[in-house]
């Protein structure tokens, strides 16, 4: 089955402590994407990736990293995470380059406190 | 960055009536795009829109690429209580350009359907 896969789903963390989210994709897609949800804000990007070993920032990128590494797995690390990253997250991977028709993972809920 | 802003923010209508919403950008985009997020799922792609002035449709959803490009909407027809849930536009402003993975999605509308 065609996925996109987040892990964790849930995360309550506190504030400086590093974390990752995970993000794999089993459709062999160039393109992934990162994204937060926030009520009234809609989903913002994050960071993108069009190839491996290629990276651009998104609208919001400030407080998070991301790597590229091989093609299926694209990690979005907060190395000291604070309470306005407080939000849904969730990657994304596509086909087209331009990252348009895009699948989206279920989402990880993280907690900063 | 660029800015969507999506109308209404929240819809609440009954059974079998037809739902329009829409977008509308302070720039030019060369893409639009149509999302629909169920609650506690990722959004799921409706329609996708490449050229200005086109018009698509997707069973009971209808959607259109403005021709200024600046805008889009979306129509629904004859709700059912599964249409509920968060819609968003999003939009890419450079096709094969700089920045050509970025997307910019729009606020979202909140669809209530009632029996």
């Amino acid at each position: 089955e065609a996925q996109v896969t987040q892990n964790p789903r849930y995360l309550i963390t506190v504030t400086g402590k590093k974390l990752t989210v995970t993000c794999s994709q089993n459709m062999n897609h160039e393109y992934m994407s990162w994204y937060r949800q926030d009520p009234g804000l809609g989903l913002r990007q994050i960071y993108y990736s069009m190839n491996v070993e290629v990276t651009d920032k998104g609208d919001v990128p400030e407080g998070y990293k991301v790597s590229r590494k091989e093609k299926r797995n694209f990690p979005l690390i907060l190395e000291s995470p604070s309470p306005n990253q407080t939000s849904l997250y969730f990657c994304a991977s596509s086909y087209d380059m331009g990252g348009t028709e895009a699948f989206f993972g279920q989402g990880t809920r993280l907690t900063v406190v | 960055g660029q800015q969507l802003n999506q109308s209404p923010q929240s819809m609440f209508i009954q059974e079998g009536e037809d739902v329009s919403m829409n977008c509308t950008s302070s720039s030019i985009f060369n893409t639009w795009l149509w999302y629909k997020q169920d609650p506690g799922e990722g959004p799921v792609l409706l329609i996708a829109l490449y050229k200005a002035g086109e018009l698509t449709s997707n069973g009971r959803l209808t959607a259109q690429f403005g021709i200024t490009r600046k805008d889009s909407f979306l129509n629904i027809s004859a709700s059912i209580p599964s249409d509920v849930g968060i819609y968003f536009c999003a939009g890419q402003a450079n096709a094969g350009g700089t920045s050509y993975g970025k997307l910019t999605f729009g606020q979202g509308t909140i669809l209530t359907v009632h029996p």
